[in-house]
């Protein structure tokens, strides 16, 4: 099924590792967005890329770091993780900004730092 | 600068009951404005949108929100909640632009 694909679904981390999370869409999209989902918080923005070649800062950027690979993949780095860091975090394209676009999202990646 | 309110983290109904969500905004521009839909253990899944044509928008699962301007509101509705309709939802305005705001969520109970 087309859609987008995070990888992994579930992760442990102890305080300080780094790692990255994958992300992949097959439905051509431009734009691409990493969000995080804390408790009672809704979904915040992390960073988005408009567009192949660019990435922006969102609401909640410090801690990471992200790559628009190609059109498909956008990933997100954590380099040291904090405890802070621990959350949900989801993937998301849509077609291009504007135009009432709404976002198709993947299933998320449940990470713990401890 | 958007945000977005909806009013109850929690709400409970009775199936077969109307399932009423409160989600308020504000915006400095014309918004779009969404619902989605979050199953436990997935993604957020859209339900519906407005996008300046009709103001009263249907969705899936028999689930519609009307637009009011004058009362910067996008309630989600449902005439016979199900069991099934057990979820978090959120609620979402966009700017037209790259700006993209969700609600903090109302997680829907279906009592039996």
């Amino acid at each position: 099924n087309a859609g987008v694909t995070q990888t992994p679904k579930f992760q442990v981390l102890k305080t300080g590792q780094s790692m990255t999370l994958q992300c992949a869409q097959d439905m051509n999209h431009n734009s691409m967005y990493w969000y995080r989902q804390d408790p009672g918080m809704g979904l915040r923005l992390i960073y988005y890329s408009a567009s192949e070649g660019t990435t922006d800062k969102g609401e909640v950027p410090n801690g990471y770091n992200v790559s628009r690979l190609n059109k498909r993949e956008f990933s997100l780095r954590l380099e040291s993780a904090a405890p802070s860091q621990t959350s949900v975090y989801f993937c998301a394209s849509r077609v291009d900004r504007g135009l009432g676009y709404g976002y198709t999202f993947g299933s998320g990646t449940r990470l713990t730092v401890v | 600068a958007q945000s977005v309110t909806q009013l109850g983290s929690h709400v409970s109904v009775s199936e077969g009951a109307l399932v009423l969500l409160r989600c308020n905004y504000s915006s400095s521009v014309p918004p779009y404005l969404f619902w989605y839909v979050q199953y436990p253990n997935q993604g957020l899944q859209l339900l519906l949108k407005y996008t300046s044509a009709a103001t009263l928008v249907k969705g899936i699962n028999g689930f519609e929100a009307e637009f009011k301007k004058s009362e910067t509101s996008f309630h989600l509705t449902k005439p016979s909640a199900h069991m099934s309709d057990a979820a978090e939802y959120f609620c979402a305005v966009s700017d037209r632009g790259q700006n993209f705001v969700f609600g903090p969520g109302t997680r829907l109970s279906v009592l039996p």
